[in-house]
C-alpha cells in the first residue's frame, strides 16, 4: 500500500521568497507522484505529476518538483513567491499507471508576506 | 472543452437523511472516482468506476454507495447520515494514459453539512 507524508501542515514565506514543500512516500512499486493546489473552497488542481520519466518535473505556475528515490521524496520548490501562491498544496500517490486510486498527504497551508 | 462538473455545490441534510451527489467527468474519460475531504485534512478515496464497475472501494462504510451510468456520469449515495459526513465530496475523471501515466481530474467538490 502506499502513503504519503507532508512535512510541515504551515509553510509562512515572503514575496519574492523560495517556496519549499516537502513530501515523502512509501510505495511497494514504482510510483506515480502528484502535486494538486486547493485554493479556498475550491476544488483540487493539478500542479504537475511524476511518472518515471525525467526525475525533475516541471508544472504549472512555475512550480516544479524533482523525484529522488534514495530518499522516497518529491519535494515542490518555486523559486519566486507570489501573493497568489497563498493555498493549500497535496502531495498524492498512485501505484502505477493502471491505479486510479490516489493517496493524499495532510496537506500544507502556504500563505505568504507582503 | 467543460471540466469535471458536480451538483449541487452546497447543501445542508438532517442526521439521518439520505443524499444524492452527482457528478459528469470530462467528455471521453471513462473513469470516476469519489473522495471525501474533511476540514482541515487530505482528501480520502471513496470510489472508483472504471466502464460503469466498481474497480475500488475505500475504508467507508456500507451507508456509502455509488454507480456510473452508460454516458460515464456518476452518482455517489450516503445513507443515514452522521454528522461526520460533513465535507466536501469531491469527484474526480481520468483515462487511461499508458505509460505516461493517467491524470486525475477534479471537481469543484459538493460541501454537505449535516446539522
Amino acid at each position: 500500500a502506499q502513503s504519503v507524508t507532508q512535512l510541515g501542515s504551515h509553510v509562512s514565506v515572503s514575496e519574492g521568497a523560495l517556496v519549499l514543500l516537502r513530501c515523502n512516500y512509501s510505495s511497494s512499486v514504482p510510483p506515480y507522484l502528484f502535486w494538486y493546489v486547493q485554493y479556498p473552497n475550491q476544488g483540487l488542481q493539478l500542479l504537475l505529476k511524476y511518472t518515471s520519466a525525467a526525475t525533475l518535473v516541471k508544472g504549472i505556475n512555475g512550480f516544479e518538483a524533482e523525484f529522488k528515490k534514495s530518499e522516497t521524496s518529491f519535494h515542490l520548490t518555486k523559486p519566486s513567491a507570489h501573493m497568489s501562491d497563498a493555498a493549500e498544496y497535496f502531495c498524492a500517490v498512485s501505484e502505477g499507471s493502471n491505479d486510479y486510486k490516489l493517496s493524499f498527504g495532510a496537506g500544507t497551508t502556504v500563505t505568504v508576506r507582503a | 472543452d467543460a471540466g469535471v462538473t458536480q451538483s449541487p455545490t452546497h447543501l445542508i441534510k438532517t442526521r439521518g437523511q439520505h443524499v444524492t451527489l452527482r457528478c459528469s467527468p470530462i467528455s471521453g474519460h471513462k473513469s470516476v472516482s469519489w473522495y471525501q475531504q474533511v476540514l482541515g485534512q487530505g482528501p480520502q478515496f471513496i470510489f472508483q468506476y472504471y466502464e460503469k464497475e466498481e474497480r475500488g472501494r475505500g475504508n467507508f462504510p456500507d451507508r456509502f454507495s455509488a454507480r456510473q451510468f452508460p454516458n460515464y456520469s456518476s452518482e455517489l449515495n450516503v445513507n443515514a447520515l452522521l454528522l461526520g459526513d460533513s465535507a466536501l465530496y469531491l469527484c474526480a475523471s481520468s483515462s487511461y494514459a499508458g505509460d505516461s501515466g493517467n491524470t486525475i481530474y477534479f471537481g469543484e467538490g459538493s460541501w454537505l453539512t449535516v446539522v
